[in-house]
């Protein structure tokens, strides 16, 4: 039983480059988001998605795109990577509903810019 | 602004030892709050707490919601040192696609 899979697990980029990671998961969930967490602080949005070919910004979207075309798949794009988007990326996913919003996570990706 | 504060920020304590942590918040609309434990890597989920008062228990650990003061606890008894991570405290909000907002995290070390 996978759950959530993050690709890649690592990554070093320049400033000024591109990168795409990718978020899978086997659960038939809904909702998918993406995080990054920062030492001494929480996790905190970057995007969402409540369904397959939408998106919206979380709170913190500034140099980051994202797309959802397959219900599975959620991916995090980075078009010119800064230095402040040194961060551990985490993927989540959920079913909508009070009852059931548990999020699970995928086991992050360690991204440092250069 | 929602908020979720934890604390202690970290703690060591030895095996067989009991700990409790402490999470409290300010969001508007609550709809849950979530206790996770974070180790090398991806958070896992621990509790789900909606309704105030009633105690959820796994094994040594426990937590329970008080949503007239706005806060939570955990509990972990005779801790090991499997115990070891960061415990995170998330809450439920309606706005985001009913995203989490979550505090920075207690770092637990259980010594042996």
């Amino acid at each position: 039983n996978a759950g959530v899979t993050q690709t890649p697990k690592f990554r070093v980029l320049k400033t000024g480059q591109s990168m795409t990671l990718l978020c899978a998961q086997d659960m038939n969930h809904e909702y998918m988001y993406w995080y990054r967490q920062d030492p001494g602080m929480g996790l905190r949005l970057i995007h969402y998605s409540v369904g397959e070919g939408t998106t919206a910004k979380g709170e913190v979207p500034d140099g980051y795109n994202v797309s959802r075309l397959k219900k599975q798949n959620f991916l995090l794009g980075l078009e010119s990577a800064a230095p402040s988007q040194t961060s551990v990326y985490f993927c989540a996913s959920s079913i909508p509903g009070s009852a059931k919003n548990i999020q699970y996570f995928g086991a992050g990706t360690r991204l440092s810019v250069l | 602004e929602d908020k979720v504060v934890q604390s202690p920020l970290s703690l060591v304590v030895h095996e067989g030892d009991t700990v409790t942590l402490n999470c409290s918040y300010e969001v508007t609309n609550f709809r849950s709050l979530l206790w996770y434990k974070q180790e090398k890597k991806a958070p896992t989920f621990l509790f789900m707490l909606t309704s105030s008062g009633i105690e959820k228990k796994s094994g040594r650990l426990s937590s329970i919601l008080d949503k007239k003061e706005l806060f939570s606890i955990l509990n972990i008894t005779a801790t090991q040192t499997g115990d070891s991570a960061v415990y995170l405290c998330a809450v439920e909000a309606p706005e985001y696609g009913n995203k989490l907002v979550f505090g920075a995290g207690t770092i637990l070390r259980v010594k042996s």
